[in-house]
């Protein structure tokens, strides 16, 4: 079955800042690649999502980057906010099967 | 749109007792729910998956008869936690699905059994 490695853990960054979380998949049937963000007792929320018919995909602040061959994506996150703080939470599926979510990392945005 | 109820928000109950969490899709129609479990500082563990109609499939390790899942229409799901003892204690996640890939979750359930 689908295995999703996620790095770093956690990850410090300073306000103004860039954060870059990676994950790697290892089902090269999987195609729907959604980045969930929950934050402490919270549900987690959908940020941004990639299909395997694109490699890049941007929303404001937010860009996620899929490399099939290698089979890994990217949550890249610019400008970082104090509000940006919560863990972010990778997953990978094949069409309407189950996510396999990643470990989560841990974002701190300090002032 | 997409939204996702669940309730109640926490319980707490004695070692023994059972207690039942509702999932409702409020503004689309579910096809598929999933139920999650999820500890402390850990990632999100799938326990079921719900599809309406139909019995739900369980992941290995998971206990059927302790985590009874009913999907009986396209906007509520629920999970009844039967005998529940202390390790049971943990943040129930729903989530929903209409038909795309896109999964809506609830706002968790946070059960403490004593």
């Amino acid at each position: 079955g689908e295995n999703v490695e996620q790095h770093p853990s956690t990850l410090s960054v300073q306000e103004g800042d860039s954060a870059v979380i990676k994950c790697t998949y290892s089902d090269s049937a999987s195609n729907y690649f959604p980045w969930y963000k929950q934050e402490l007792g919270k549900r987690p929320q959908l940020i941004i999502d990639i299909r395997s018919n694109v490699g890049e995909k941007k929303d404001q602040r937010i860009a996620v980057t899929l490399n099939k061959t290698a089979k890994h994506f990217s949550l890249h996150i610019t400008e970082t906010q104090p509000e940006d703080s919560a863990v972010y939470f990778c997953a990978a599926s094949q069409g309407f099967q189950k996510l396999v979510f990643g470990t989560g990392t841990r974002l701190l945005v300090s002032p | 749109g997409a939204v996702v109820s669940q309730h109640p928000s926490w319980v707490i109950c004695k070692s023994g007792t059972s207690v039942k969490i509702e999932c409702r899709s409020l503004d689309f129609q579910a096809t598929t729910m999933f139920w999650y479990r999820q500890f402390p500082k850990q990632s999100l563990m799938l326990m079921a998956t719900s599809n309406e109609g139909s019995k739900a499939t369980y992941e290995q390790g998971v206990e059927k008869d302790k985590f009874l899942i009913n999907h009986a229409s396209l906007t509520l799901s629920t999970l009844t936690v039967t005998s529940a003892h202390p390790e049971d204690s943990s943040f129930y996640i729903c989530s929903a699905r209409a038909r795309t890939d896109t999964q809506y979750f609830g706002p968790g359930t946070r059960l403490t059994v004593l």
